[in-house]
Formats: C-alpha cells, sequence, structure tokens
C-alpha cells in the first residue's frame, strides 16, 4: 500500500469552478502536511502547509482530518493559470521521511 | 537568497559515461533530498541526507551516489550512465516548518 494516495484526474473543470482534491495518508505517525503545485517540466513549488484547524489562502483552502487520514485542498473560481498538477506531501520528522502523492491535474479550460 | 539551485540545466551522456549533478542551497537547511521525474510520474527519491556526512538511501538509490560535505551542497554522481537514467533530477532542501524547497531541475538525456 502506498503511503500517500492522490486520484490522477485529470479533473477537467470550466473557469468560475469549484473544484476539491483529497489525498489520504496510510501512517497515522505523520506530522506534517503540505501541498505544492507543480507545471509542466518544471520544479513543484509549495502551495501551503494543512492545519487541523484548516487554513485559507485567497481561493484556496486546505484541510486536514487526523481521524480518516486524509488532506484536502478546495479551489473556489477557478482560473485558467490553476491549470497544473496539484502534489500532496504527508511528512513523518521522526523517521526524514517526506512522502509525496503521485499528483492530481486540474485542467481549467475557458 | 538563491534558494536552492542545481547546475547544469541540460546534460546529454553517452551510455557508460559518469557526471555529477551538482546542489546547493542558502537556506542553512539540514535536510537535502535528490529526486527523479520520468515522463508522466511522480517524484521518486533516490537519496537524501539529514546534515553534513549523514546520507542515506531512497527509493530508487541504484547507479546514484550522493556525498554531503558541507551543509550548502548535496551533489548526485551517476556512476556508469544508463538509458533507463534519462530523466529530469529535482533536489530539494528542506525544514520542518518551512516544508520542501526544490531546485529547478536538471534533464538528462542519456544515449
Amino acid at each position: 500500500r502506498k503511503e500517500v494516495e492522490q486520484d490522477p484526474g485529470p479533473f477537467n473543470v470550466p473557469e468560475g469552478a469549484t473544484v476539491a482534491f483529497n489525498c489520504t495518508y496510510s501512517n497515522s505517525a505523520s506530522q506534517s502536511f503540505f501541498w505544492y503545485r507543480q507545471d509542466c517540466r518544471k520544479e513543484p513549488k509549495l502551495l501551503m502547509s494543512v492545519y487541523s484547524s484548516g487554513n485559507e489562502d485567497g481561493r484556496f483552502t486546505a484541510q486536514l482530518n487526523r481521524a480518516s487520514q486524509y488532506i484536502s485542498l478546495l479551489i473556489r473560481d477557478s482560473k485558467l493559470s490553476d491549470s497544473a498538477t496539484y502534489l500532496c506531501v504527508v511528512i513523518i520528522y521522526n523517521f526524514n521521511k517526506f512522502y509525496f502523492g503521485s499528483g492530481t491535474k486540474l485542467n481549467v479550460k475557458p | 537568497n538563491a534558494g536552492v539551485t542545481q547546475t547544469p540545466k541540460f546534460q546529454v551522456l553517452k551510455t557508460g559515461q559518469s557526471m555529477t549533478l551538482q546542489c546547493a542551497q542558502d537556506m542553512n537547511h539540514e535536510y537535502m533530498s535528490w529526486y527523479r521525474q520520468d515522463p508522466g510520474m511522480g517524484l521518486r527519491l533516490i537519496h537524501y541526507s539529514v546534515g553534513a556526512g549523514i546520507t542515506d538511501q531512497g527509493e530508487v538509490p541504484n547507479g546514484y551516489n550522493v556525498s554531503r560535505s558541507t551543509t550548502e551542497d548535496f551533489p548526485l554522481r551517476l556512476l556508469s550512465a544508463a538509458p533507463s537514467q534519462t530523466s529530469v533530477y529535482f533536489c530539494a532542501s528542506s525544514s520542518q516548518a518551512e516544508g520542501q524547497f526544490f531546485g529547478p531541475g536538471t534533464r538528462l538525456t542519456v544515449l
């Protein structure tokens, strides 16, 4: 079983739509959680951290559900520029482990 | 503050050649790592280091060596290049609070 699992997509949505991605993790010792964005042929870039209390950055909202072991990313009012692959990252510092999901591809269409 | 830098950006090798991919960070992070990403695939961890003088293997270490003599630098060495090592290589450095920061990548083709 993979440490981190994501739906690969692609998610094809029109501009202005709201879209949500989930990412499940298997190790209950996981300590930190992040969402990254990766554009084609570019390096992954940190989008936002994920906290138990949830956090919001403009049109983006991230949530952590420790009981069910998943994190989510909600994008409101999608823009064409949001088209990218979104990666979740789960970190277990005690074991120096960073686990990346394989990514969810989002295509926002006009 | 340059973040994570990688050189070269592009490289073409012949089978059997060796080379070193360079990675440096100026954020004073203890943790650094190397990943490879094949077309349409996720990141796979090659090697990582939790501090100067300490390295460990990741998911796909065969054919690669690393060393960490300073906090700033974490070079990746290909011992004898093979076509299966054609990929994009990303170096990353990280801290517990901030997550991982990636370099721009090295695009390697092995003929």
